[in-house]
């Protein structure tokens, strides 16, 4: 039962460009979101984070969107760079319980 | 500043064998969780432990067990391996009761 959904396995965008990648999930109770950022042969690193209270979180180049009345959130990257190339995952937790992760979506930004 | 160092890098195991994975959480947490990560998918939660007891679980049999130390390190054991027990098992850290978890890169282990 895959809670958290990442539809798009693979993404391409032109350098400097926005890279959007969305996210769906089906439990009404989670509260708080991840997004983490993982390249190969390292684990994944976290990258920014809402809580189900806001729409909207900012963190440099990255902004994470919020749509409870969709269970949906999407990851903006602007301008994206090559070194932005990776697997994005999402996940998502209720209540301080475990995260459910998403199958990821990997990234290519072209020079 | 260290961050989530675990061991080792690789592993391989026969069938029915007993594998312990170890795990150094980043300095100053003292929370660790554990996943698994299967060929195309994303990491899927075993349990965490906080103050040496395991606090939460994920859909794990038994033979996936742990244990905390006081320096707050942790091991994950799993017995009788499975074919299917081949992936990417990640230890992740955090402060207890904070969202954010730092991963370490992994042991990647493959059952045959």
């Amino acid at each position: 039962d895959q809670q958290v959904k990442q539809n798009s396995p693979s993404l391409s965008v032109q350098e400097g460009r926005i890279s959007i990648l969305n996210c769906d999930y089906t439990n009404s109770m989670f509260d708080y979101f991840l997004w983490y950022k993982k390249y190969p042969a390292e684990g994944p690193t976290f990258l920014i984070s809402i809580s189900s209270i806001k729409d909207k979180n900012e963190d440099g180049r990255f902004t994470v969107f919020l749509n409870k009345s969709a269970k949906h959130l999407s990851l903006h990257i602007v301008p994206s760079q090559p070194g932005d190339s990776a697997v994005y995952f999402c996940a998502a937790s209720a209540l301080g319980n475990q995260f459910y992760f998403g199958t990821g979506t990997s990234l290519t930004v072209i020079p | 500043d260290a961050g989530v160092t675990q061991s080792p890098t690789h592993l391989i195991k026969t069938r029915g064998q007993q594998v312990t994975l170890r795990c150094s959480p980043k300095s100053g947490h003292d929370t660790v969780s554990w996943y698994q990560q299967a060929l195309g998918q994303g990491p899927q939660f075993i349990f965490q432990y906080y103050e040496e007891e395991e606090r939460q679980r994920g859909n794990f049999p038994d033979r996936f067990s742990g244990h905390q130390f006081p320096n707050y390190s942790s091991e994950l054991n799993v017995n009788a391996l499975l074919l299917g027990d081949s992936a990417l098992y990640l230890c992740a850290s955090s402060l207890f009761r904070v969202r954010e978890q730092y991963f370490g890169p992994g042991t990647r282990l493959t059952v045959t």
